[in-house]
């Protein structure tokens, strides 16, 4: 059973506000990852992260940044929100094997 | 072409009947496979993982893995109306694993 908690499960917002999406798992998992997805389409990862102080971007270019200071913390943040940030945020994690672990999503709306 | 490639459906089966899913990937490399299931307005859950040739059950999910062929499927028997959901094919490229855009199965009574 994973254990990745992502908070706020949901959140409205106006434009130009700084957001900040949390992502905490207690596995002890090295690697963690940031994907958005819109309703009925595919995964695009945004960033990732293979241990503390590393941080990579992903496939998809995202004005999103993150940070690795603890193993267990993956913090998304978004300096000025827009609504073409509006989408679903999910956070994963891995440990020494490849499979990841989803924790349950953000949903953002940017009004 | 796309790294890893699946039908996006909707597939329709009937309740009873086996749903089979197919997914094929472009690195020969590639050592893991994985199939995760998605309900609508959740995030993915992990089914089954598949490293070696041949087949592997789980319950009424059997996952089949041909690295010759590059292709890798999910049979579900006597498929249930929670089935119904979107069915992510992922494979790993070097150090990270590349997601399908998944295939929609429907279950109809």
């Amino acid at each position: 059973e994973a254990d990745i908690y992502q908070t706020p499960r949901y959140l409205v917002i106006g434009t130009g506000k700084k957001i900040t999406l949390e992502c905490s798992q207690t596995m002890g998992h090295d690697k963690m990852y940031w994907y958005q997805q819109d309703p009925g389409m595919e995964l695009h990862l945004i960033h990732y992260s293979y241990g503390v102080n590393s941080t990579e971007k992903g496939d998809l270019s995202s004005e999103s940044t993150v940070s690795r200071i603890r193993t267990e913390h993956f913090p998304l943040t978004l300096e000025s929100a827009r609504p073409s940030h509006t989408s679903q945020y999910l956070c994963a994690s891995s440990g020494l094997g490849e499979t990841q672990y989803f924790g349950p999503g953000t949903r953002l709306l940017v009004l | 072409q796309k790294e890893v490639e699946q039908n996006s459906g909707p597939l329709s089966v009937p309740e009873g009947a086996i749903a089979s899913l197919n997914c094929t990937y472009s690195d020969r490399g590639s050592q893991s496979f994985f199939w995760y299931r998605q309900y609508s307005g959740k995030s993915p859950e992990l089914i089954m993982s598949i490293y070696s040739n041949g087949d592997k059950e789980d319950g009424r999910f059997t996952a089949q893995l041909n690295k010759a062929s590059q292709y890798v499927s999910l049979l579900i028997r006597d498929s249930q109306p929670s089935d119904s959901a979107t069915y992510l094919c992922a494979v790993n490229r070097a150090s990270k694993i590349i997601f399908g855009s998944g295939t929609r199965l429907s279950i109809r009574p």
